[in-house]
């Protein structure tokens, strides 16, 4: 079955450390994107990539990173500098939209809670 | 700045009791607006796109509406299974290509 994939499904970082949230997709799906969702808000961007060995910071980079080395994985890495990192994760994919003309529907992942200790 | 915001924030009804739930935007020209399912703890699932004003989707219980200025998320009959929070997402025409705004999301509670 095509989808996306994201492990683990819980996560705890201790202060100071970095950590890593994985997400796989099998769509074929060019575009992807790590979103954060807190209690009582909307999802917020945190970067998105439309090709292999490109991403785009979003609304909320800081603190941190990403790669896109291969088409179907897209990791997200919570640095040390991010003050604030307990939320819940979410991955997303969509097909196309290079050339802007319209918007493709996002898929989401199971998605990542982090908390830390 | 483009803007969007769902109301209520929690709506509880009777299984079987119709409603709606609203979808308010403001956008400098719509590109596209989007409808999600959200179960707690797992990720949105993909319920509807509405492109223009007037357009209408249905999908069993589930009616899409879209105006110039909001869109409804209309509820018929509702059962149990239909609890969710229900987001709502808008692109306008200035925003880059894999911008969306999402609003915050109404909490559905179906009590049988």
């Amino acid at each position: 079955d095509g989808g996306i994939t994201q492990s683990p499904k819980y996560l705890f970082r201790k202060e100071g450390q970095n950590v890593t949230l994985s997400c796989e997709q099998n769509l074929n799906h060019d575009a992807m994107y790590w979103y954060r969702q807190d209690p009582g808000q909307g999802l917020r961007l945190i970067y998105y990539s439309q090709i292999v060995n490109d991403f785009q910071k979003g609304d909320i980079a800081e603190g941190y990173s990403v790669s896109r080395e291969k088409k179907e994985s897209f990791p997200l890495t919570v640095t040390s500098a991010q003050k604030n990192p307990t939320a819940f994760y979410l991955c997303a994919s969509s097909i196309d939209s290079v050339t802007g003309a319209i918007q493709e529907t996002q898929y989401f992942g199971p998605g990542t809670r982090l908390l830390v200790l | 700045e483009d803007q969007v915001t769902q109301s209520p924030e929690a709506l509880r009804l009777q299984e079987g009791e119709s409603s709606s739930l609203n979808c308010s935007y403001t956008v400098s020209g719509l590109r596209g607006l989007f409808w999600y399912r959200q179960d707690p703890g797992k990720g949105p699932e993909f319920l509807f796109t509405l492109y223009s004003a007037g357009e209408e989707k249905e999908k069993e219980r589930l009616k899409a509406t879209l105006t110039k200025k909001e869109s409804f998320l209309h509820i018929t009959a509702p059962k149990p299974e239909d609890s969710a929070t229900y987001l709502c997402a808008v692109q306008g025409v200035e925003d880059s290509n894999y911008q969306l705004i999402w609003g915050a999301g109404t909490k559905l509670i179906i009590k049988p």
